[in-house]
């Protein structure tokens, strides 16, 4: 069974724009929430990551806004350039991962 | 590098065949997984160990059989394949099974004719 649901599928996205991407999980025993980043050719590495304690945490361009009642959180990529173009995942504390996301920025 | 090194990159086999894929990590963590990656679906994660002990296994076809002889390396052993097992198999680590920050290595591109 699918734990994360994350959408869109995909996205394009002009330079300097926002991407944003969602994910809903089901099981309300998580407590941590990572984004991961994978470039083609390569394995996906932890991007940013959240526990439910906080709303929103920020790293650079990159922000993940967490809303635990909705059992939703989502990443932000703020100021998006042509080297953000990769696919992301949410994953779950059980290690499931979401569909993905392919994001592409045009310059 | 990420810490986790997968040999060989690519590889392709008939179905026939028996190969492995091997995993060595080099960061002393004490879990590792098996994950597919198709091109059409989501990671599904095969089978986990945590301290040498495999404490998952998603419903993976016997064809697939791991090894974890100590907490450094870990195995796929692969027989008798068929054409749908074409994937990208990622290996990953973490500390221990109850900390989920996962660092991958950079896969086995499996192709199976």
């Amino acid at each position: 069974q699918q734990q994360v649901k994350q959408s869109p599928q995909s996205l394009i996205v002009q330079k300097g724009g926002i991407s944003i991407i969602n994910c809903a999980y089901e099981n309300t025993a998580f407590d941590y929430f990572p984004w991961y980043q994978q470039f083609p050719g390569k394995g996906p590495a932890l991007l940013i990551a959240i526990r439910p304690d906080v709303s929103e945490k920020k790293e650079g361009r990159f922000t993940i806004s967490f809303n635990k009642s909705a059992k939703q959180f989502s990443l932000h990529i703020m100021d998006s350039q042509p080297g953000d173009s990769a696919t992301y995942f949410c994953a779950a504390f059980t290690m499931r991962f979401g569909a993905g996301t392919r994001l592409t920025v045009k310059p | 590098e990420t810490g986790v090194t997968q040999t060989p990159r690519h590889l392709v086999m008939g179905m026939t065949n028996k190969k492995s894929l091997k995993c060595e990590q080099h960061l002393g963590h004490n879990a590792m997984y098996w994950y597919k990656q198709s091109a059409k679906k989501p990671l599904e994660l095969m089978f986990v160990y945590n301290f040498k002990e495999q404490t998952e296994n998603n419903s993976v076809p016997s064809r697939f059989s791991p090894e974890c002889p100590n907490s450094s390396h870990l195995f796929l052993h692969l027989h008798t394949l068929q054409p749908e097992d074409s994937a990208l198999y990622l290996c990953a680590s973490s500390p221990d099974g109850r900390i989920p920050v996962l660092n991958f290595g950079n896969g086995t591109r499996l192709t199976v004719t």
